[in-house]
């Protein structure tokens, strides 16, 4: 069964610009959560989603924005990015819940410049 | 809101000796617990989670978590430490359908000493 899978897996932006990342769940996964991860603030939970619905938000701005498609791929927007959005950035599926297993894919390097 | 505190954000173990992580929880209902491990340029993968069944959890590549609920406590143990153990270590927490997201430590990077 293939694994979680996030494009790309590197991305450099300017401020001000727009960036859309990309999830990819385990076949049959329909939970979707996004975390940021930097050095300074480590792992911090973004979203989830569930059948296409945003179930939780974390403390996050609205320039944050997140959807889910019916096949439960998902996509995480962010807009007027600031040199403080640079981070990784980890998509991971699990069956239903968050408390199910999750797999976590390889990340996105987003680097803003 | 759940979360969770890593007591030691670096712990350095000799080959062949005792792995102690340490992870201290606050949850306002019985929670869910985690630990992951990340190795460089990698995503996270589960070691062990706590759902509320046995208290002694067994987990991958030898690991084990104690769940203590008069501590709230969840440490993380390994009997003898291998080279590559050395990674960065997470302890989560979620409250499940009440909370459904999930709450993660600072991190402990464990070194392993030859």
């Amino acid at each position: 069964k293939a694994g979680v899978t996030q494009t790309p897996r590197y991305l450099i932006k300017t401020r001000g610009q727009q960036v859309t990342l990309s999830c990819s769940p385990i076949s049959g996964h329909r939970s979707v959560s996004w975390y940021q991860q930097t050095p300074g603030q480590g792992l911090q939970f973004l979203f989830e989603y569930f059948s296409e619905t945003q179930r939780n938000k974390g403390n996050f701005p609205g320039r944050f924005s997140g959807r889910q498609f019916s096949n439960s791929r998902s996509e995480m927007n962010v807009s007027t990015l600031e040199l403080g959005d640079s981070a990784l950035y980890l998509c991971a599926s699990s069956f239903a819940e968050v408390t199910d297993t999750q797999y976590f894919g390889p990340g996105t390097r987003l680097t803003v410049l | 809101a759940q979360s969770v505190t890593q007591l030691g954000s670096h712990v350095s173990v000799s080959e062949g000796a005792l792995v102690l992580l340490r992870c201290n929880y606050s949850s306002s209902v019985p929670p869910y617990l985690f630990w992951y491990v990340q190795y460089p340029n990698q995503g996270l993968q589960l070691l062990l989670k706590y759902t509320s069944a046995a208290t002694l959890v067994k987990g991958i590549n030898g690991f084990e978590a104690e769940f203590k609920k008069s501590e709230t406590s969840f440490h993380l143990t390994k009997p003898s430490a291998h080279m590559s153990d050395a990674a960065e270590y997470f302890c989560a927490v979620s409250e499940g359908e009440n909370n459904n997201d999930m709450r993660f430590g600072a991190g402990t990077r464990l070194t392993v000493k030859p």
